[in-house]
């Protein structure tokens, strides 16, 4: 039974450019949260993707994009990279929009932009 | 913007102490709270998913207790294990918000 998969598991990039961070979730689940972890604190809720539409969107700005594919998985774009976009990014999937279940999470992509 | 507050920030005990951290969220709107277990070089892994007040649940030596009205969970760990290091996270979900997560209590226990 496979868990949450995440690639690339590292990324080097400069400011300026764009980057595209990949999620499978587990199987039988339908529903794709993405999350940012900056040094020091929690995970921060980016946005969640449910039959293939943005259902939710925490904080962030419109250089933060996804898409969902009809297979569930699903990808995380961010144009215009700021230094401040250093982080690790952990996606996460769930069985429906509810979340009174718990989130699986996978082994998160570390973003390192110089 | 919603505070999820945990304490402690760190903590280091010995094998075979018990343990217990706090998460401090909003008394509103309350509608679930998540505990996990996140181990160095691993994913987070979900302990607990509590949604009703006076909930307790129980998993291992691990236990959860939550008080809404309040707005506090504690997590116990009975008799620490060297495996039981790890960050705890909790995350706290309103139902007219997403997950937001506390900054975590590191555990490290020594054998």
């Amino acid at each position: 039974d496979a868990g949450v998969t995440q690639s690339p598991t590292h990324l080097i990039k400069t400011r300026g450019q764009q980057v595209t961070l990949r999620c499978s979730p587990k199987s039988g689940h339908d529903t794709v949260s993405w999350y940012q972890q900056a040094l020091g604190q929690g995970p921060q809720f980016i946005f969640q993707y449910y039959e293939e539409e943005e259902r939710q969107r925490g904080n962030f700005p419109d250089r933060f994009s996804g898409h969902q594919f009809p297979n569930y998985s699903s990808e995380l774009n961010v144009n215009a990279l700021l230094l401040g976009d250093s982080a690790l990014y952990l996606c996460a999937s769930s069985l429906g929009r509810e979340l009174d279940q718990p989130q699986h999470f996978g082994d998160g992509t570390r973003l390192s932009i110089l | 913007i919603l505070n999820v507050e945990q304490s402690p920030q760190s903590l280091h005990v010995q094998e075979g102490d018990s343990t217990n951290f706090t998460c401090s969220f909003p008394s509103s709107n309350f509608y679930a709270l998540h505990w996990y277990r996140w181990e160095t070089a691993k994913s987070p892994e979900a302990l607990f998913v509590m949604t009703l007040n006076g909930d307790e649940k129980k998993k291992g030596r691990i236990s959860a207790t939550l008080n809404t009205k309040e707005g506090y969970s504690y997590l116990y760990i009975k008799g620490s294990q060297p495996e039981d290091s790890a960050t705890y996270l909790c995350a706290f979900h309103s139902g007219y918000s997403t997950l937001t997560f506390g900054k975590g209590t590191m555990l490290l226990v020594s054998p």
